[in-house]
């Protein structure tokens, strides 16, 4: 059984930084491309960013609103994504999720076939 | 603003059909396939919809997608009080050199 569990999550001050991990099991982890997704309080989904398996480089994307103050990463070995999140603001706060993605067959695109429960990052003073 | 727009919510009675629209560009649903997720209240999303039309294992068939051009549409048939969620359509965006993730503002149903 696919098991993505998010952990990491709490209060931070504006300007601080806040490292997530999402811990995978049930499948080859390194065989998969790893998304961050997130969703403030009563609002809609917003990819985050992502980080490739390393058959395809394992090299990293993000959205605008966070590129240059987070960054993704992944251990192979230890079947964990990170989100290194620094320089956080308050509309930073959000329930975050991360996701297995799976290559869309001779694209460059993806879906989320497996989500996580999230944890929340709270953004205030 | 989200990148492709959805209408923010629909409603039908149980047993009738739904549909949900996603309308997007030439640089995201226009060249690439559509992904769509049910997130039940308080729960994670979930995949309903993955290429276009295509149902995950475990997915019943009252579930059905389609695109045309740069837009997408969710079916939903036989509608069930468990049915009341937020939909979301996804898909990935290729305006910038690399792809990047994009998702619709969600739709949320009501089963009246």
């Amino acid at each position: 059984e696919v098991q993505l569990v998010e952990s990491g999550g709490g209060l931070v001050q504006p300007g601080r930084s806040l490292r997530l991990s999402c811990t995978a099991s049930g499948f080859t982890f390194g065989d998969y491309a790893m998304s961050w997704v997130r969703q403030a309080p009563g609002k809609g989904l917003e990819w985050v960013g992502f980080i490739r398996s390393k058959a395809y480089g394992g090299t990293t994307e993000y959205a605008a609103s966070v590129k240059g103050r987070f960054t993704i990463s992944r251990d192979d070995s230890k079947s964990i994504a990170y989100l290194q999140m620094n320089s956080l603001k308050t509309e930073d706060t959000a329930v975050y999720y991360c996701t297995r993605d799976v290559a869309v067959a001779g694209t460059e695109a993806y879906y989320f076939d497996y989500w996580g429960q999230g944890t929340l990052v709270t953004v205030s003073s | 603003q989200s990148v492709l727009t959805q209408p923010p919510s629909v409603s039908a009675a149980p047993g009738q059909k739904v549909t949900i629209s996603c309308s997007g560009s030439s640089s995201n649903i226009g060249n690439n396939y559509v992904s769509w997720y049910q997130q039940l209240p308080g729960t994670a999303p979930k995949l309903l919809i993955y290429e276009n039309n295509k149902r995950p294992s475990g997915i019943p068939d009252r579930f059905s997608g389609s695109k045309s051009g740069t837009s997408a549409t969710l079916g939903i048939t036989g509608l069930q009080t468990g049915d009341e969620a937020d939909y979301y359509c996804g898909t990935w965006d290729s305006s910038l050199s690399a792809g990047l993730g994009v998702f619709g503002g969600g739709t949320k149903l009501t089963v009246l």
